[in-house]
């Protein structure tokens, strides 16, 4: 089955910091994908990066990137230079060729900027 | 503003009560997804759509239906409402339906079952 596990329900980073949220994943499937969402306190949920399980190079979006180690079934998301407005729930998700684009989240990681 | 419409954004309603959620999904997007995100369950994939077809079920109960129109908006419907049920509701669009298809989410609707 597949699933989805983030282990850290909060985490506290200093602003122009970097900090890494954790992700892990199980699938059978060879052919996946990784997501990251921002989820701010509106609630509204924010694509932010992704990974395919045939990419060579990890992904890179702007402050984010993703941190992907197949064999350890790792894909974790670094933000760089942290600001106030990345406090935020990041949840991690995954889909497969063979369950169809439908998204499996994690639990989340609830992250907050110190000044 | 990721394109994706969703109605209402708030709704109150008692124990046993019919609502409809409704969805519009980006221009051009043929595949509707509806996800449910509750404290204890977190988020959760119910139901999707392609070109007005079901094509995949989640965790959606028997008291949970949902459609997508000829105009691919689509509706669930959530009945005889439990305080359970509470939650929020995302409604999220891609333009295939498939793996890896990037889906852009809505910004949902927020029922709170009384």
């Amino acid at each position: 089955a597949q699933k989805i596990t983030q282990t850290q329900p909060g985490m506290f980073v200093q602003e122009k910091e970097a900090v890494t949220l954790d992700c892990t994943y199980d699938t059978s499937d060879p052919s996946y994908g990784l997501f990251w969402y921002k989820q701010p306190s509106s609630g509204e949920m924010i694509f932010l990066i992704y990974q395919g399980s045939y990419d060579q190079q990890n992904a890179t979006e702007g402050r984010y990137s993703l941190n992907f180690q197949k064999a350890r079934k790792s894909a974790n998301l670094v933000i760089s230079a942290s600001q106030l407005g990345d406090s935020a729930m990041y949840f991690c998700a995954m889909s497969t060729t063979h369950q169809g684009g439908k998204l499996i989240f994690g639990q989340g990681t609830e992250l907050s900027v110190k000044p | 503003d990721s394109g994706v419409t969703q109605t209402p954004k708030h709704l109150i309603t008692a124990t046993g009560q019919r609502v409809t959620l409704r969805c519009s999904p980006r221009s051009g997007d043929l595949s509707v997804y509806w996800y449910q995100q509750s404290l204890d369950q977190g988020l959760q994939f119910l139901i999707q759509y392609y070109n007005g077809e079901e094509r995949a079920k989640g965790n959606i109960l028997e008291r949970f239906s949902a459609q997508q129109f000829p105009d691919l908006h689509s509706e669930l419907n959530l009945s005889s409402l439990e305080l359970g049920d509470s939650a929020l509701y995302f409604c999220a669009s891609s333009a295939y339906g498939g793996h890896p298809d990037e889906q852009f989410f809505g910004p949902g609707t927020r029922l709170t079952v009384l």
